[in-house]
C-alpha cells in the first residue's frame, strides 16, 4: 500500500492548462481504472472532481479533465482561474478491496 | 444535499481508544459503502477503511489492521470508527465519506484525533 506518486508543486498563469501527474504500478493505477481526483482547500474537505480516470462529477467544470496511460494518470485544469489554487489529490483502487492516494500537489496560479 | 458530520475526535494517549461518529443525511445510507480516510494536517490523505452498505463485509489498510473496527447503523444513518491501541502516528484528521461506483465521493469535514503522552 504505497502511496501514488505526485509532484509537489505545479504552477500556470491565468487562462493556461496545468496538467498533474499521478503515477502508481500495475498493481493500482495501471490495474484498474477506478481513478479519481480531488481537489482541497487549506481546511477544508476533499471535493471529488474526476472519478473513474475521465468522468466529471455534475457541476464540476469541463475546464478539469482526465486520463491515463498505463501506469500514470493525469489532471488536466485548462483556463486557469484564480479559484483553481488548491492542493490535488489522486486516489486509486488497489485490489483486494483496498484503495491509495497520492502524496498531493499544490497547485499555484501565478 | 448529502451531509456527513464527523465526531469523537479529541487528546488521546497512547495505546488509549477512541471511537468516532459520523451522522449521514440527506441520501439512503443504508445504499452506500462507506470509507474511513485520515489526513496528517498539510500532508496527504491516507485510506483507513471501507465497510459494505450492510455491514457485512470491511477492509483495513494495513497500518490500522488489528487495532481499528470500522461499523454502522444503518437504523440510525451513522458511521462508526473504533479505535484502540492508539500510537503518535494515529494522529490525524479522520474523514468519513460516501462511496459512489468504488470512489470515495461526498466526504465530511472531518475531526482531529491527537496521540500524545
Amino acid at each position: 500500500q504505497s502511496a501514488l506518486t505526485q509532484p509537489r508543486s505545479v504552477s500556470g498563469s491565468p487562462g493556461q492548462s496545468v496538467t498533474i501527474s499521478c503515477t502508481g504500478t500495475t498493481s493500482d493505477v495501471g490495474g484498474y481504472n477506478y481513478v479519481s481526483w480531488y481537489q482541497q482547500y487549506p481546511g477544508k474537505a476533499p471535493k471529488l472532481v474526476i472519478f473513474d480516470v475521465t468522468q466529471r462529477p455534475s457541476g464540476v467544470p469541463d475546464r478539469f479533465s482526465g486520463s491515463k496511460s498505463a501506469n500514470t494518470a493525469s489532471l488536466t485544469v485548462s483556463g486557469l482561474q484564480a479559484d483553481d489554487e488548491a492542493d490535488y489529490f489522486c486516489c486509486s483502487y488497489a485490489g483486494s478491496q483496498t484503495w491509495v492516494f497520492g502524496g498531493g500537489t499544490k497547485l499555484t496560479v501565478l | 444535499e448529502v451531509q456527513l458530520v464527523e465526531s469523537g475526535g479529541g487528546l488521546v494517549q497512547p495505546g488509549g481508544s477512541l471511537r468516532l461518529s459520523c451522522a449521514a443525511s440527506g441520501f439512503t445510507f443504508s445504499n452506500h459503502w462507506m470509507y474511513w480516510i485520515r489526513q496528517v494536517p498539510g500532508k496527504g490523505l491516507v485510506w483507513v477503511s471501507r465497510i459494505k452498505y450492510d455491514g457485512g463485509f470491511t477492509s483495513y489498510a494495513d497500518s490500522v489492521k488489528g487495532r481499528f473496527i470500522t461499523s454502522r447503523d444503518n437504523a440510525k444513518n451513522t458511521l462508526y470508527l473504533e479505535m484502540s491501541s492508539l500510537r503518535v502516528d494515529d494522529t490525524a484528521i479522520y474523514y468519513c465519506a460516501r462511496d459512489y461506483s468504488s470512489v470515495p465521493d461526498h466526504w465530511g469535514q472531518g475531526t482531529l484525533v491527537t496521540v500524545t503522552s
